[in-house]
């Protein structure tokens, strides 16, 4: 199983870019990369996968390395409400045994 | 479409005494688990099924039991709490087809044992 590595906390401020990097340097050649939100009292919600390369939808980009042993989630022009927890799954694409990391603590200040 | 449902919200037990959480999903998916969440803390996978009548251990097992009789339900079992297992317990199911198929989570039982 991919281990990953997060920040614990990171701090922005409202319009600015924020990138949140993941390592898994044990990531295998079924693995894909997810990521979610997870906000107080809820449970988490989906924001973007991807295999390698880029990968970009309509609330964020996911930038994966030739080598996929990390990842780095960008969230453009964050605002208060970005404020979450952002976990970075590593996963057997057909399922299995999903482990989370601890997440990543954003706080977006105004 | 209700997604993931988790019954019941909220719960206090006293210790030593059992209860079952449900979780029920709609959407044919294969693969369903259970995670608690501490305070402050990331998710801890406590048991997972890959389908109708199979189970596995996850991460953090022991105090929990689980079945899967139906592949819409995923039951949740603690013989005899403790306060241990005070915590936020999630749910959550996947459709095992690869790529595009996110893991969908129900809003969570908050667990208190007293």
């Amino acid at each position: 199983l991919a281990k990953t590595t997060q920040p614990i906390s990171m701090d922005s401020y409202e319009g600015q870019e924020v990138n949140i990097t993941c390592s898994h340097n044990n990531i295998a050649t079924n693995d894909y990369i997810t990521w979610y939100q997870q906000f107080p009292s809820q449970g988490p919600r989906f924001i973007i996968q991807g295999y390698k390369t880029k990968v970009t939808n309509e609330v964020a980009s996911l930038f994966i390395p030739a080598d996929r042993k990390s990842s780095t989630l960008s969230l453009p022009r964050v605002s208060l409400s970005d404020t979450a927890v952002y976990y970075c799954l590593v996963g057997d694409m057909w399922g299995g045994k999903l482990i989370f990391g601890q997440g990543t603590e954003l706080s977006v200040k105004p | 479409n209700a997604g993931v449902t988790q019954t019941p919200k909220f719960r206090v037990l006293k210790t030593g005494q059992s209860m079952t959480l449900l979780c029920a999903q709609d959407m044919n998916h294969e693969y369903m688990y259970w995670y608690r969440q501490d305070p402050g803390m990331g998710l801890r996978l406590i048991h997972y099924s890959v389908g109708e009548g199979t189970t596995a251990k996850g991460e953090v097992p022991d105090g929990y039991n689980v079945s899967r009789l139906k592949k819409q339900n995923f039951l949740l079992g603690l013989e005899s709490a403790a306060p241990s297992q005070t915590s936020v317990y999630f749910c959550a199911s996947i459709h095992a087809t690869g790529l595009d198929s996110p893991l969908h989570f129900g809003n969570g039982t908050r667990l208190t044992v007293t």
